[in-house]
């Protein structure tokens, strides 16, 4: 089975703009999660989506937001973008048994840059 | 809110030695747990998950688990300067929906 796929790899935006990242799960995995890596902060989960409804939310401003279609693909939205907003974004895929998650497969992340 | 606590290092160890990284979490509910490993600008690998009291081995990796004291530790035998990484540990959320992951130890091996 191919891995999780995310896009954009790198990019770079200006303060005040908006991004959307995208995130494609392993093949039969209907659960995505998102998470923010700083140096600082480590590894912090952003949402959960399972079969198109956001099940958690970690905590952080509501410039941050996500959906997921029916393909299980999600996407995740940044408004008015901060410096601080610069980070790995990593999209993880879990096949899910009977709703509780299971192992976490990473995609490569997203880098994003906020000048 | 469930937290998982890491020493962030970096932890030393020479080329054959046996590397050991520790982790504690806080909800002694806490069922299952979860080590991967993170290269630097690279995202993370699972390493593999243990659940019952105990060690688990796989390969050169141990897990080793704790209830009653709330630890979890992987134990790497003969490390090589290609487990130069950092180690993250995570456990499941309290809806099992997540993981909550520690902040990772960077281990460095030493040729």
């Amino acid at each position: 089975k191919a891995g999780v796929t995310q896009t954009p790899r790198y990019l770079i935006k200006t303060r005040g703009q908006q991004v959307t990242l995208s995130c494609s799960p392993i093949s039969g995995h209907r659960s995505v999660s998102w998470y923010q890596q700083t140096p600082g902060q480590g590894l912090q989960f952003l949402f959960e989506y399972f079969s198109e409804t956001q099940r958690n939310k970690g905590n952080f401003p509501g410039r941050f937001s996500g959906r997921q279609f029916s393909n299980s693909r999600s996407e995740m939205n940044v408004s008015t973008l901060e410096l601080g907003d610069s980070a790995l974004y990593l999209c993880a895929s879990t096949e899910m048994t009977g709703g509780i998650s299971g192992t976490q497969y990473f995609g490569p992340g997203t880098r994003l840059l906020v000048l | 809110q469930k937290e998982v606590e890491q020493n962030s290092g970096p932890l030393s160890v020479p080329e054959g030695a046996i590397a050991s990284l520790n982790c504690t979490y806080s909800d002694r509910g806490s069922q299952s747990f979860f080590w991967y490993r993170q290269y630097s600008g690279k995202s993370p690998e699972l390493i593999m998950f243990i659940y019952s009291n105990g060690d688990k081995e796989d390969g050169r990796f141990t897990a080793q688990l704790n209830k009653a004291s709330q630890y979890v530790s992987l134990l790497i035998r003969d490390s090589q300067p290609s487990d130069s990484a950092t180690y993250l540990c995570a456990v499941p959320n309290q809806a099992g929906t997540a993981l909550i992951f520690g902040k990772g130890t960077t281990l460095s091996v030493s040729s």
